[in-house]
């Protein structure tokens, strides 16, 4: 069946413009995340959405970062005026459950914004 | 494709051979871990997990240990194969993620 889809996988940006990363998680799965990860680390914590409800926000490094799920399924992580400290791999995952019940997550392969 | 974890630590081992992966954790109160895989150009594949009210558990060549005294979470892979190679995180609950190990195996 069809996993957790992001687009665009590439993103090149100039420092100031705005960008906009998609995500199309498992059909039915309650919580979406948000991650970054930079070149030789792991995941960081972003944000969290159970169905349209953003519960936790407390990992967006900045007011210029915003995220939505306006309907509780495709979310959309929006990074305003970017600076080179944007540049990583913007990583989505969704799960069935909520993120109380503790389930593995399924991710999607990334979007990787690079910032000039 | 994109490479992902440059400077990471690195285990080495030969085809066939056990692997054991290690990560210490911070947060005494987690109660849930999970190891992924994560290749290059490609998301974090989960591989097995763990909740705090248990010490081990075995999947298919995966064993997870967890040692709550010592906040440490292991994966053991049996007879490890060239697929293997990848890297590997572990994560508490959903959100803090370690910074990974990066397995080579040699043919």
């Amino acid at each position: 069946g069809a996993g957790v889809s992001q687009s665009p996988r590439y993103k090149v940006a100039k420092r100031g413009q705005d960008v906009a990363l998609r995500c199309d998680p498992i059909s039915g799965h309650v919580s979406l995340f948000w991650y970054q990860q930079a070149l030789g680390q792991g995941p960081e914590f972003l944000t969290y959405f159970q169905n349209e409800a953003q519960l936790d926000k407390s990992g967006l490094p900045s007011d210029r970062f915003f995220a939505e799920r306006p309907e509780g399924s495709v979310s959309t992580l929006k990074i305003q005026r970017t600076q080179q400290e944007d540049s990583a791999v913007y990583l989505c995952a969704s799960s069935p459950r909520g993120r109380i019940n503790n389930s593995p997550l399924h991710f999607g392969n990334g979007t990787r914004l690079t910032v000039t | 494709g994109e490479s992902v974890g440059l400077h990471l630590p690195t285990l080495s081992v030969q085809e066939g051979d056990n692997s054991i992966i290690n990560c210490a954790y911070s947060n005494s109160a987690s109660d849930y871990f999970i190891w992924y895989k994560q290749e290059s150009g490609k998301g974090p594949q989960f591989i097995i997990d763990i909740r705090s009210n248990m010490d081990k558990r075995q999947g298919q060549r995966v064993t997870v240990l967890l040692n709550k005294t010592v906040k440490h979470l292991s994966l053991q892979i049996a007879a490890t194969q060239p697929g293997d190679s990848a890297v590997y995180f572990c994560a508490e609950n959903q959100e803090r993620f370690g910074a990974g190990t990066r397995l080579t195996v040699k043919p």
